[in-house]
């Protein structure tokens, strides 16, 4: 079935340090991916999102990264903050069209001061 | 501001009593959508509707209903609540369908108890 993952749950950064966090898709129809922050309380929050037909795109201190031939995706936070706890989640469009996302399980990212 | 609004943001009630959880977008959004969010299962999509008056099953929509009688609004409707509905619900609007963007943003969630 479709699914998609993150490979930790909890990753743990010194602050000023830059963040990885990876998610592995399984839908090779997939054509769309996004990167949300979800912070206690609130809902998930637009980071950045790539097509398929691009290997990165840049935003402010967030990159991200595709690799189709593995089906991996990645989000690279530069120069972590406090204010950058949080939940990361990966999403995947799949192969329908509903519109529909496909979340993984997310990752925490603590950051240490 | 473009936002998605989402009341109550907490709800305590009982099994059986009917209840109607409200989402409004501002951004003229045509394509809407409730999801569900569980320790463990991540979140997943109830319904959703890709404009006025068009609806469609997700991949959870038991024991839920929605109509889209607006295109700002996306009410989530419990006939008879149960316990097992316990839990963290988001509506999301996009543009997908028009070619625009097809970026979901998030209401700020509704905690919904069933006792």
């Amino acid at each position: 079935g479709e699914s998609v993952g993150l490979h930790l749950p909890t990753l743990s950064v010194q602050e000023g340090d830059n963040s990885i966090i990876n998610c592995a898709y399984s839908n090779s129809a997939s054509d769309y991916f996004i990167w949300y922050k979800q912070e206690s309380g609130k809902g998930p929050q637009f980071i950045i999102d790539i097509r398929s037909n691009m290997d990165k795109r840049q935003g402010q201190r967030v990159t991200v990264l595709l690799n189709k031939t593995v089906k991996h995706l990645s989000l690279q936070i530069a120069a972590t903050q406090p204010g950058d706890s949080a939940v990361y989640f990966c999403a995947e469009n799949g192969s329908g069209n509903t519109g529909k996302l496909i979340f993984g399980q997310g990752t925490t990212l603590q950051v240490k001061p | 501001e473009a936002q998605v609004t989402q009341n109550p943001r907490y709800l305590i009630t009982v099994t059986g009593k009917k209840l109607t959880v409200t989402c409004s977008q501002n951004m003229n959004h045509e394509y809407m959508s409730w999801y569900r969010q569980d320790p463990g299962l991540g979140l997943r999509q109830i319904y959703y509707s890709m404009n006025v008056e068009v609806t469609d099953k997700g991949d959870v929509p038991e024991g839920y209903k929605v109509s889209r009688k607006e295109k700002r609004n996306f009410p989530l409707i419990l006939e008879s609540p149960s316990p097992n509905q316990t839990s963290l619900y988001f509506c999301a609007s996009s543009s997908y369908g028009t070619g625009r963007d097809d970026t979901q943003y998030f209401g700020p969630g509704t905690r919904l108890t069933v006792l």
